[in-house]
């Protein structure tokens, strides 16, 4: 089945400094990828919509100049989180649609700020 | 705007029992219901997805349920085991084409030996 690569997995890092996680489809081309956020005991709340050669669609609250994301190809979309704070901690993870429609996963990345 | 709710939040069952999940969405509009596992720390694994135009499906000891017109799914769990012990997630995608799923907040499952 298709494989959505997603690093890295875990990152701890200092209040200020900025984090980028990568998301790559490694057997199919993925036009659209969207970034989730999870806080403990909450659902996925999605962030924002990535489409390939355009700039990302941010959901209603996130910061577009803070979760600065990039889908320079079809197989690569990256997230940074800029000047980090405490209260980023979060899980984030990726989904990539492929051409048929179908959403794959990546395994997340379990990002915490000192 | 779609909301999707799960209930329980979480639920305790000795080994063998039988369960239902629960999972009601406010638009009946979706163009899919996927239910998802999702292990502590890690990423989702899809269970089970069900298109609109369909009643259920089912994948070994489970099996999905989706009426769209009241706006429920139930997964139902035969003959639970200790490794079924995770988050479940219920998630709609909506009618259009190309968006992204939209999730409840899941039910914790524990499973005792």
């Amino acid at each position: 089945g298709a494989v959505v690569s997603q690093h890295p997995s875990r990152v701890i890092c200092k209040s200020g400094t900025s984090v980028k996680i990568e998301c790559r489809s490694l057997d199919f081309q993925a036009t659209t990828m969207f970034w989730y956020r999870q806080f403990p005991k909450q659902s996925l709340m999605l962030m924002a919509t990535s489409n390939e050669g355009s700039k990302a669609t941010y959901e209603q609250g996130v910061e577009k100049d803070k979760f600065l994301i990039n889908h320079a190809s079809l197989t690569l979309s990256t997230l940074t989180v800029t000047s980090a704070h405490p209260e980023d901690s979060s899980f984030y993870i990726c989904s990539a649609r492929e051409l048929a429609e179908k959403l794959f996963f990546g395994s997340g990345t379990q990002l915490s700020v000192l | 705007k779609q909301e999707v709710t799960q209930i329980p939040a979480a639920l305790s069952v000795p080994e063998g029992e039988n369960l239902v999940l629960n999972c009601s969405f406010t638009d009946s509009a979706i163009y899919n219901l996927q239910w998802f596992r999702q292990d502590p720390g890690k990423g989702l694994t899809s269970l089970l997805l069900i298109q609109s135009s369909q009643r259920e499906q089912t994948s070994g000891r489970l099996n999905a349920s989706l009426d769209k017109s009241s706006g429920r799914s139930t997964l139902y769990i035969a003959a639970s085991q200790p490794g079924d012990s995770a988050t479940y997630l219920c998630a709609v995608r909506p009618g259009q084409a190309g968006t992204a799923l939209i999730f409840g907040k899941g039910t914790t499952l524990s499973v005792s030996s």
